[in-house]
């Protein structure tokens, strides 16, 4: 079955304490993006990549760091977090990121910063 | 002015109505629209992606776009409970910048029995 998985779905951790939500696809996609979703605000783009290494800043890249060492894993990293990070998190990948190519979205991880 | 607004509702209607969902966008070099359906505590899912002017239908489904007006909808026909949910409006440019999507904020819709 084609998709996007997120880990963990659920986490609730202190700031400060590093952390790192993995994304990982199986449909040979080169695109792959981090959001975040937060109430009244929509869905943001932190940071999208694409392709293998190339990666590049969305609106909204403070605090995060990502990496691309293979296709079909794009791990989401917060060195530091702070309880402004608290929010829903998802990962998408479409197959080439450009014109019409829809993405297609994992199932979201929430994350609580105390 | 926010780039893609859409109201966030919520929307109520009786099952079997019809829904309209709209979004406005300020800037002409959007190209490509999509709209995606969320679920309570799923990832948003795409239901219909255009980049011409016009209507295109897939099933109860009818996606319009006006970009001379700078306007798209979702319409749902003989509305069901299974189509409660946040519905998303989003965009691309072509071109330079087309890796991005620019989301509205989402409408929940609800449609009761």
């Amino acid at each position: 079955e084609a998709q996007v998985t997120q880990n963990p779905r659920y986490l609730i951790t202190v700031t400060g304490k590093k952390l790192t939500v993995t994304c990982s696809q199986n449909m040979n996609h080169e695109y792959m993006s981090w959001y975040r979703q937060d109430p009244g605000l929509g869905l943001r783009q932190i940071y999208y990549s694409m392709n293998v290494e190339v990666t590049d800043k969305g609106d909204v890249p403070e605090g995060y760091k990502v990496s691309r060492k293979e296709k079909r894993n794009f791990p989401l990293i917060l060195e530091s977090p702070s309880p402004n990070q608290t929010s829903l998190y998802f990962c998408a990948s479409s197959l080439t990121g450009t014109g019409n190519q829809p993405q297609h979205f994992g199932d979201g991880t929430r994350l609580s910063i105390l | 002015q926010k780039e893609v607004e859409q109201d966030p509702g919520p929307l109520s209607v009786p099952e079997g109505a019809i829904v309209s969902l709209n979004c406005t966008y300020s800037n002409s070099a959007f190209q490509y629209f999509m709209w995606y359906r969320q679920y309570s505590r799923k990832g948003p899912e795409l239901l219909m992606y255009t980049y011409s002017s016009g209507n295109k239908e897939d099933g109860r489904f009818t996606a319009q776009v006006d970009k001379s007006s700078k306007y798209i909808s979702l319409f749902i026909r003989d509305s069901q409970p299974s189509d409660s949910a946040t519905y998303l409006c989003a965009m691309k440019y072509s071109g330079a910048g087309s890796y991005q999507l620019t989301f509205g904020k989402g409408t929940k819709l609800s449609v009761i029995p």
